[in-house]
């Protein structure tokens, strides 16, 4: 166990809302990741962050936006959710220490209708 | 060029049998190399990690890393039933705060 809690586990919301996905660590990790997972795609980092208010961009992070105000707590946001985004999103921690990899939480399924 | 490729399989082995995965890097300046299991709709969990040319024993798993052919492989010895999942493999960047994984390989053992 990771001490990574996600939350929520499940939600369902229409096009256009905005979405808040949390992520709670208990280990005091410096760097906290946010993954989704797509069919084909496998897990492509969206934003990660390596510190209180400190954040980088992923791959694929257009539409998205995240904010680290504490350290145990990362947040994962969709200004305005459109179908495309409809996936399974994974938070993740790290040591940031060589040879240290990353821990998943348990995810959270997003659906867009 | 994907950072990491892997063959999605899927891969199917005898109970009993050796599962060959496979995966290749595409930046030489990568630090470590991670391998993960994924069932199905679960979150993806460490099996092992290596970062020196050569083999790496635990239990019945295996990983082999070769930096000069940019190539990691993870073998499952006595494969099990239980060990029906996709494999992901990872690679940990060269500024060591990124990591990137292949799309994963799903793997059957047949009993």
């Amino acid at each position: 166990d990771a001490g990574i809690t996600q939350s929520p586990r499940h939600k369902v919301t229409e096009t256009g809302t905005p979405v808040t996905l949390r992520c709670h660590q208990t280990e005091n990790h410096r760097y906290m990741y946010w993954y989704r997972q797509d069919p084909g795609h496998g897990l492509r980092l969206i934003h990660y962050s390596y510190g209180v208010k400190d954040t980088d961009k992923g791959e694929v992070s257009d539409g998205y936006s995240v904010s680290r105000s504490k350290t145990e707590d990362f947040l994962l946001t969709l200004e305005s959710a459109t179908s495309s985004q409809t996936s399974v999103y994974f938070c993740a921690i790290s040591s940031g220490s060589f040879g240290n990899t990353i821990y998943f939480g348990e995810g959270s399924w997003l659906t867009v209708v | 060029q994907k950072e990491v490729e892997q063959n999605s399989g899927p891969l199917s082995v005898p109970e009993g049998a050796i599962a060959s995965l496979n995966c290749t890097y595409s930046d030489r300046g990568s630090q470590s190399f991670f391998w993960y299991r994924q069932y199905s709709g679960k979150s993806p969990e460490l099996i092992m990690f290596i970062y020196s040319n050569g083999d790496k024993e635990d239990g019945r798993f295996t990983a082999q890393l070769n930096k000069a052919s940019q190539y990691v492989s993870l073998l499952i010895r006595d494969s099990q039933p239980s060990d029906s999942a996709t494999y992901l493999c990872a690679v940990r960047g060269p500024t060591g705060n990124q990591f990137y994984f292949g799309t994963g390989t799903s793997l059957t053992v047949i009993p």
